[in-house]
């Protein structure tokens, strides 16, 4: 169980268009999920906390109006990344939230993302 | 606001021999730990997890990690690596009661055949 999805796994797009990431939780409803960011031999980057049925909570210095966050559901959360540049070009990971014993976060596969 | 130090940036261990990965973390109160592993090209997956109770947990691939309350550290060790073992190691805590995943900088281990 706890399974998450991205989708795509890879997308090449040129500069200037918009690019939209699916996070989806398989097997179980996330009220919570998160968006990371991760440069080439680098950690893991918070970007921003995705809530079902309420506005993102963005990190400090991550752009609300560029990283486009939606959670509609309690299955699906999406990131859209609007007037992509080069710079953008990244392994963006989702994670889904469940409440057991503790709080764990699942992990989606990623999304390598490359602005041409 | 709490943080995680790997101090190993990239260990290179031949087959066989035994993995301790340094991990640190500061924060004042009850943490959760975790430690991921990530095989290149692949995703993030967990490796173990530490909530409470027994300080010793074992995890998948026959690694373990200990908590020590005293020292903030939450080392990860294997006694006897294997080449399949070459990825990248994260350790990461959340703050009891919190959500927020916070991640060291992670260790390369390379496992020479």
């Amino acid at each position: 169980g706890a399974v998450v999805s991205q989708h795509p796994s890879r997308v090449i797009c040129k500069s200037g268009t918009s690019v939209k990431i699916e996070c989806r939780s398989l097997d179980f409803q996330a009220t919570t999920m998160f968006w990371y960011r991760q440069f080439p031999k680098q950690s893991l980057m918070l970007m921003a906390t995705s809530n079902e049925g309420s506005k993102a909570t963005y990190e400090q210095g991550v752009e609300k109006d560029k990283f486009l966050i939606n959670h509609a559901s309690l299955t699906l959360s999406t990131l859209t990344v609007t007037s992509a540049h080069p710079e953008d070009s990244s392994f963006y990971i989702c994670s889904a939230g469940r409440q057991g014993r503790g709080y764990e976060q699942y992990f989606g596969p990623g999304t390598r993302l490359t602005v041409t | 606001a709490q943080s995680v130090s790997q101090h190993n940036h990239h260990v290179i261990l031949s087959e066989a021999a035994s993995l301790e990965l340094g991990c640190n973390y500061s924060y004042g109160g009850t943490v959760n730990l975790f430690w991921y592993v990530q095989y290149p090209g692949q995703h993030l997956q967990l490796l173990l997890k530490y909530f409470s109770g027994d300080p010793l947990v074992k995890g998948i691939k026959g690694f373990e990690a200990e908590f020590i309350k005293s020292k903030f550290s939450f080392n990860l060790r294997k006694p006897s690596v294997q080449w399949s073992d070459t990825a990248e190691y994260f350790c990461a805590v959340t703050a009891e009661g919190y959500q927020k995943v916070t991640f060291g900088t992670g260790t390369k281990l390379q496992v020479i055949p």
